[in-house]
């Protein structure tokens, strides 16, 4: 079946610096990409997506790309604020369904 | 606008009692989903409704979880005789339609002593 792995957590940052958190996947379709991030105390909200290979997602400075070779799907930013301090989930959705699966989520905690 | 709403945010409950957690979707959200997240773990689905219809359970861990939306909009889902393992935070979500973007509540947070 379809899964998701996210790296291991806590990821501890100070701010301004560069974050990378690793996701790949195994789908049996074609599916469509997503993370999520979820604020302390908050529901998950979608961050972003991209839904065919080497289609690039981004929003609030958060970026990743879709890599159908590596299946491979890293978010990155280049510069975290503390603010931005949350776990990260990686997923994906494939076609036909309204289901999707979710990674294990990544702590990201920024320090001033 | 308002988001979803869920209550209570947090729940204790004495192995076999039953709970009634509510879920208040986003207004005109047709399809509504109910997630169990475990602690450390993503979101898992349990069940969907489109409109008052439930069209899919296949994620229901057991006979005792039951899930209804009488009305196409407040879901309740409700466990019997809970379990120590049925701690988790319950998440409800709403979207437009099934296949679009779902809106996520804070969760209830359950635990069962």
């Amino acid at each position: 079946g379809d899964s998701v792995t996210q790296m291991e957590g806590p990821v501890t940052l100070s701010e301004e610096a560069f974050l990378t958190i690793n996701c790949t996947y195994t789908a049996t379709g074609y599916p469509s990409l997503f993370w999520y991030v979820q604020y302390p105390g908050e529901g998950l909200q979608l961050l972003l997506k991209a839904t065919k290979a080497d289609d690039k997602g981004s929003n609030k400075g958060f970026e990743a790309t879709y890599r159908k070779e590596t299946t491979s799907f890293h978010l990155e930013k280049g510069s975290v604020q503390v603010s931005d301090s949350a776990v990260y989930f990686c997923a994906l959705r494939e076609g036909g369904s309204y289901i999707p699966t979710f990674g294990r989520g990544t702590s990201l905690i920024v320090h001033p | 606008g308002a988001g979803v709403s869920q209550s209570p945010r947090y729940k204790v409950a004495k192995r076999g009692q039953d709970v009634a957690l509510r879920c208040d979707p986003i207004s005109g959200h047709v399809s509504l989903f109910w997630y169990q997240q475990a602690l450390g773990q993503g979101p898992e689905f349990l069940t969907y409704f489109q409109n008052e219809a439930q069209l899919d359970k296949s994620g229901l861990p057991s006979d005792r979880f039951f899930a209804e939306r009488p009305e196409g909009s407040v879901s309740t889902l409700k466990i019997q005789r809970t379990q120590q393992e049925d701690s988790a935070v319950y998440l409800c979500a709403s979207s437009l339609r099934d296949r679009r973007e779902q809106y996520f509540g804070p969760g209830t947070r359950l635990t069962v002593t």
